[in-house]
């Protein structure tokens, strides 16, 4: 089952712009999470949101959570070729139920 | 250790064959997961395992049987699998309750021929 859609589906942008990307998910929550995962391999975890939480810092990623529209915001600033990945929100209902939303594309050209 | 190991990282297999699939952590999380993903979509959950027991099966077929020996090991046992079971098998640990993230292995893609 799928819990949240990502927009856009694909995003390319030149090394130094931000990249943001959103998710949208149906049913609340108890933490909203994103991970990255390069070339279909594992994924890595990135941020977690705490669901009485809205802004969240780590390094250069910037995470926001509004939970009255169901939505989230990840926030890339100065971007890398290594930041080139898929990037997937994931959502936790209920016990231990980790679903993750349609994922972004990021593409960074050098 | 910060890892989830999964083996083998690559498995091509026969219709009639069966094979099994291994993932071990050392990080002294109780849940450990299952999840499979097909090409440009996200990983779905399959099962969750809690302090080594199966808490959630998503109505998985039985062709997949799910086994949990001790709280670091999770093996994924495949039998009489169909073509359409080709995809990437992710496994994942996590502490049982609170909000931490997902640690996940690299994955076991997997090929029925």
């Amino acid at each position: 089952s799928q819990q949240g859609e990502e927009d856009p589906q694909a995003l390319s942008i030149q090394e130094g712009e931000n990249a943001t990307m959103n998710c949208s998910y149906k049913t609340s929550i108890n933490n909203l999470q994103w991970y990255r995962q390069n070339s279909g391999r594992g994924l890595v975890h990135l941020i977690l949101i705490r669901s009485n939480e809205r802004e969240k810092h780590s390094g250069r990623l910037r995470v926001t959570l509004d939970t009255s529209k169901k939505s989230s915001s990840l926030l890339i600033t100065a971007s890398r070729a290594a930041d080139t990945a898929s990037y997937f929100c994931a959502t936790v209902t209920g016990f231990q139920k980790l679903v993750f939303g349609t994922g972004t594309r990021l593409l960074v050209s050098p | 250790d910060t890892e989830v190991t999964q083996t083998p990282k690559h498995l091509v297999m026969g219709m009639t064959n069966k094979k099994s699939l291994k993932c071990e952590q050392h990080m002294g999380h109780r849940a450990m997961y299952w999840y499979k993903q097909k090409a440009k979509k996200p990983p779905e959950l399959m099962f969750v395992y809690s302090y080594e027991k199966l808490s959630i099966n998503e109505s998985v077929p039985s062709r997949f049987s799910p086994e949990c020996p001790n709280s670091s090991l999770l093996n994924l046992h495949l039998h009489a699998l169909q073509p359409e079971d080709s995809a990437l098998y992710l496994c994942a640990s996590s502490r049982p309750v609170g909000d931490y993230g997902y640690t996940f292995g690299s994955g076991t893609r997997l090929t029925v021929v």
